[in-house]
């Protein structure tokens, strides 16, 4: 199985700042990689998928790159709407999901 | 718009069985792979179960192999989950997902609100 791993598991930033999230798989994935992102109560949403390809209706601030076993999210410009959990999740064979890291106000 | 609503959910003992369903509406069901994942209270995210268009290949998670039976009716745009011999660790929120798969695994692109499983005595 492939094993993803999410850093720092909380990451506090204020409103405007730039938020970067990592991913590292256990073994290559290519570039099969998702992002998704979780509020309080609600399903994920799919934000990225190819490692760096936005979903239907994600803004211009989130963006992703890696390939291999090294990834990144990357939200430009925080808003009071993206403070949540996000997570990553592979693809290259099966599908595994990092555990998560949270984006909270600092 | 997309939409995929879940139900099914409750309280049941260990040892238990409960059936899942997940209406689809909004795009043609019969057109795409779905998938079955949970999340344990506070916990991330594991992928469950895996059925084709046709419903004519099934994967399963090894957690719950043997267990757990995913099923289609195309006809009625809806997709199940039949869970049996339930333990306390399959508590958790079931989400029915919508699956673009690449090779030998996918992403998901549109999930349904969850529908919540505790299994207790």
């Amino acid at each position: 199985e492939i094993v993803m791993t999410q850093s720092p598991a909380t990451l506090s930033v204020s409103p405007g700042e730039r938020a970067t999230l990592s991913c590292r798989a256990s073994q290559s994935v290519s570039s099969n990689l998702a992002w998704y992102q979780q509020k309080p109560g609600q399903a994920p949403r799919l934000l990225i998928y190819g490692a760096s390809t936005r979903a239907t209706g994600i803004p211009a601030r989130f963006s992703g790159s890696g390939s291999g076993t090294e990834f990144t999210l990357t939200i430009s410009s925080l808003q009071s709407e993206d403070f949540a959990v996000y997570y990553c999740q592979q693809y290259n064979n099966w599908q595994t999901f990092g555990q998560g890291t949270k984006v909270e106000i600092k | 718009e997309v939409q995929l609503v879940e139900s099914g959910g409750g309280l049941v003992q260990p040892g238990g069985s409960l059936r899942l369903s997940c209406a689809a509406s909004g795009f043609t069901f019969s057109s795409y792979e779905m998938n079955w994942v949970r999340q344990a209270p506070g916990k991330g995210l594991e992928w469950v179960s895996y059925i084709s268009s046709s419903g004519s290949t099934i994967y399963y998670a090894d957690s719950v192999k043997g267990r757990f039976t995913i099923s289609r009716d195309n006809a009625k745009n809806s997709l199940y989950l039949q869970m049996n011999s339930l333990r306390a660790e399959d508590t958790a929120v079931y989400y029915c997902a919508r699956g673009i798969m690449i090779t030998f695994g996918g992403y998901f692109d549109y999930w349904g609100q969850g529908t919540l499983v505790t299994v207790s005595s």
